[in-house]
């Protein structure tokens, strides 16, 4: 079992960029999150969806964010354009009626 | 709506020494209860969990009870160790599955010293 595989691990880009960060989630998960950890805000979840369809979406900070799931084991989360507020470490997580998996995470920067 | 609140840190403790880290809740009906823990680099791993009132969850030498009349889950363990550093969520969770829609604490930043 790899485990939650995200990538990249580190992103430094520039206000008014396109980012898009990825999660391959644990094979026969059927539930996948993306958070965001910030200092100041904590852990807050952006969105998760069951069987590839975002369930809840409630959590996306603006029309700035999008998330896509277009098959059972990949899932991207883009931010255009980003702007320094942004700069936190998404996780994704995976989960089949038990406990979380969290991946290691993606470091953003945006600059 | 649903929230965790725990103690503030970071927790500075020397090694072998009796560790408590506070949490409440508040959430309507009867959540989940979870502990997590996250090492430095990584992503969160479940520690532990109750599902019902009184039920005593453990691993790894931590402890942490569901106290439904204090609204309480607060972590133990007997003797800290080195390893036992890194940062605790305290969570919660009223889906009926138990483990979507998951709400976390702030986090507990724990630092043991040799």
């Amino acid at each position: 079992d790899a485990g939650v595989i995200q990538s990249p691990r580190h992103e430094v880009t520039e206000m008014g960029q396109e980012v898009t960060l990825r999660c391959k989630p644990i094979s026969g998960h059927d539930y996948l999150f993306w958070y965001r950890q910030t200092m100041m805000r904590g852990l807050e979840l952006l969105i998760y969806f069951n069987n590839n369809v975002p369930i809840d979406d409630s959590g996306m900070p603006e029309d700035r964010f999008s998330a896509k799931m277009p098959n059972a084991s990949f899932s991207t989360l883009k931010i255009q354009p980003s702007e320094p507020r942004d700069s936190a470490v998404y996780f994704c997580a995976s989960t089949v009626r038990g406990a979380l998996h969290f991946g290691n995470g993606t470091r953003l920067t945006v600059t | 709506g649903n929230s965790v609140t725990q103690m503030e840190g970071p927790v500075t403790l020397s090694e072998e020494a009796f560790l408590t880290i506070n949490c409440t809740y508040t959430a309507t009906g009867y959540p989940s209860l979870f502990w997590y823990v996250q090492y430095p680099g990584e992503g969160l791993q479940l520690l532990l969990k109750a599902t019902k009132a009184d039920d005593k969850g453990s691993n790894k030498g931590f402890e942490a009870t569901y106290r439904k009349e204090t609204t309480s889950f607060h972590l133990e363990k007997g003797s800290v160790q080195v390893s036992d550093s890194a940062v605790y969520f305290c969570a919660l969770s009223d889906d009926p599955g138990g483990y979507q829609k998951v709400t976390f604490g702030t986090g507990t930043k724990l630092q043991v010293i040799p």
